[in-house]
């Protein structure tokens, strides 16, 4: 199947910096991307979808400001945190669709930890 | 919000087949049933879909109902590498259509 990377596995942060994370496909073109976020012992929540060249679309309540998407080409997406504040400690998890295939390939997940 | 109610934990022998069940009573005619499953701190990982009849890959087998409304994923032979969380998920199969998770089942597979 095809294979969706992450970038970094794992990160740790002081309070008020930015990180940004990258999601890579890396044997197929992803006309679709999409961002979820998981908190311990809960299921994945879906932050936003974007499209490669336009932008993201956010779920409610996910403030877009604070967590910027690129997808500036059809192998990469970035989700950066900006100003990450402990409470945005969170397991970060992309996934990738194409036009072909009809399931979505997911990342191994990044996680990030916000001191 | 998740379309579909899964219990949320089950037990299974290893070697024993695994049945999880799903209930999706209120599936459109163009959704389809995924169904995908994560071990602890990895990203989900694809099992199967279908739309109306039986589908059977390597992994899995999928059987739906006649109506539509629930669906059960077996494991054949279940292993201990087996033991996850599994998420029966319906979506529109269609390009750009995102995963709605809901809590899924955790399988706990024992020796």
């Amino acid at each position: 199947g095809a294979v969706v990377s992450q970038h970094p596995s794992w990160v740790i942060c002081k309070s008020g910096t930015s990180v940004k994370i990258e999601c890579r496909s890396l044997d197929f073109q992803a006309t679709t991307m999409f961002w979820y976020r998981q908190f311990p012992k809960q299921s994945l929540m879906l932050m936003a979808t974007s499209n490669e060249g336009s932008k993201a679309t956010y779920e409610q309540g996910v403030e877009k400001d604070k967590f910027l998407i690129n997808h500036a080409s059809l192998t990469l997406s970035t989700l950066t945190v900006t100003s990450a504040h402990p409470e945005d400690s969170s397991f970060y998890i992309c996934s990738a669709g194409t036009s072909v295939y009809n399931e979505q390939f997911f990342g191994p997940g990044t996680r990030l930890t916000v001191l | 919000d998740a379309k579909t109610t899964q219990p949320p934990s089950m037990d299974c022998a290893e070697g024993r087949a695994a049945n999880l069940p799903c209930n999706h009573s209120t599936i459109s005619g163009n959704e389809y049933v995924y169904w995908y499953r994560q071990i602890h701190s990895q990203g989900p990982q694809y099992i199967i879909h279908g739309l109306k009849n039986n589908e059977t890959n390597e992994m899995a087998s999928l059987i739906i109902t006649e109506d539509r409304k629930s669906s059960t994923l077996i494991l054949p032979h279940a292993t201990l590498r087996d033991t996850a969380v599994y998420y029966c998920i319906v979506r529109a199969n269609q390009a750009g259509t995102a995963l709605i998770f809901g809590k899924g089942t955790t399988l706990s597979v024992s020796s």
